[in-house]
């Protein structure tokens, strides 16, 4: 299994307040994502990365930005939190697969559970 | 448009029943599909991945059937346990993509009761 680190895990801010989850892989992988997941609905694509000093905005239209200074590491900030970004944030990383040779498998990090009153 | 559908949308079955879940997806073109395992609160966990030229894979309990031509997948659920109480999540991957674009589906909520 990969290891995979969000911190915080649970997070209730005010409104404007600056925040950033964390995200680490101790796997040496290349790719790096971050998902945004609603209760019931899919997850959402928001941010990604191939390699250090290399990010990209995903499908769905986020406020935060991400930054790819070393391998390991993923942070996500919003400048200013709103309620409209109370949510679960996955992060994410992919390699080939141990079980599956030869595929590429995303392993999933524990999430953080943000709230914004 | 590219999706992924599953059905049922919930599901509740007693301790030690067997249950199917079903994909069915839109995607082209097609490189693999996965069904990942979500517990309340965690990340999702991957339990199989199926390419195009297979049919059937398991893992355990967990057996996943895949018919490209449909473009429709199931995952069995045998004998199941209280800790299958989950989130079953269906993601399909396109091919032709540096990235790998996954296509995730709203999950089946499965809760096992005693």
């Amino acid at each position: 299994e990969a290891d995979i680190c969000q911190t915080p895990r649970y997070l209730v801010i005010g409104t404007g307040k600056k925040i950033t989850l964390e995200c680490s892989q101790t796997m040496g992988h290349d790719k790096m994502y971050w998902y945004q997941q609603d209760p019931g609905m899919e997850l959402h694509l928001i941010h990604y990365s191939y390699g250090v000093n290399s990010t990209e905005k995903g499908d769905l239209s986020s406020e935060s930005t991400v930054s790819r200074i070393r391998t390991e590491h993923f942070p996500l900030t919003l400048e200013s939190a709103r309620p409209s970004h109370t949510s679960q944030y996955l992060c994410a990383s992919s390699g080939i697969s141990v079980r599956d040779r030869g595929i590429y498998e995303q392993y999933f990090g524990p999430g953080t559970r943000l709230t914004v009153t | 448009k590219n999706q992924v559908e599953q059905s049922p949308q919930s599901l509740i079955i007693l301790e030690g029943k067997n249950c199917t879940l079903q994909c069915n997806y839109t995607v082209s073109p097609f490189s693999n599909l996965r069904w990942y395992k979500q517990d309340t609160g965690r990340g999702p966990v991957s339990l199989t991945i199926m390419t195009f030229s297979e049919n059937t894979k398991s893992n355990g309990r967990y057996t996943a059937t895949l018919d490209a031509d449909t473009k429709q997948s199931s995952l069995h659920i045998t004998a199941s346990q209280l800790s299958d109480s989950a989130s079953y999540i269906c993601v399909v991957s396109d091919r032709g993509s540096t990235l790998g674009r996954l296509y995730f589906g709203r999950g089946t909520q499965l809760t096992v009761w005693p």
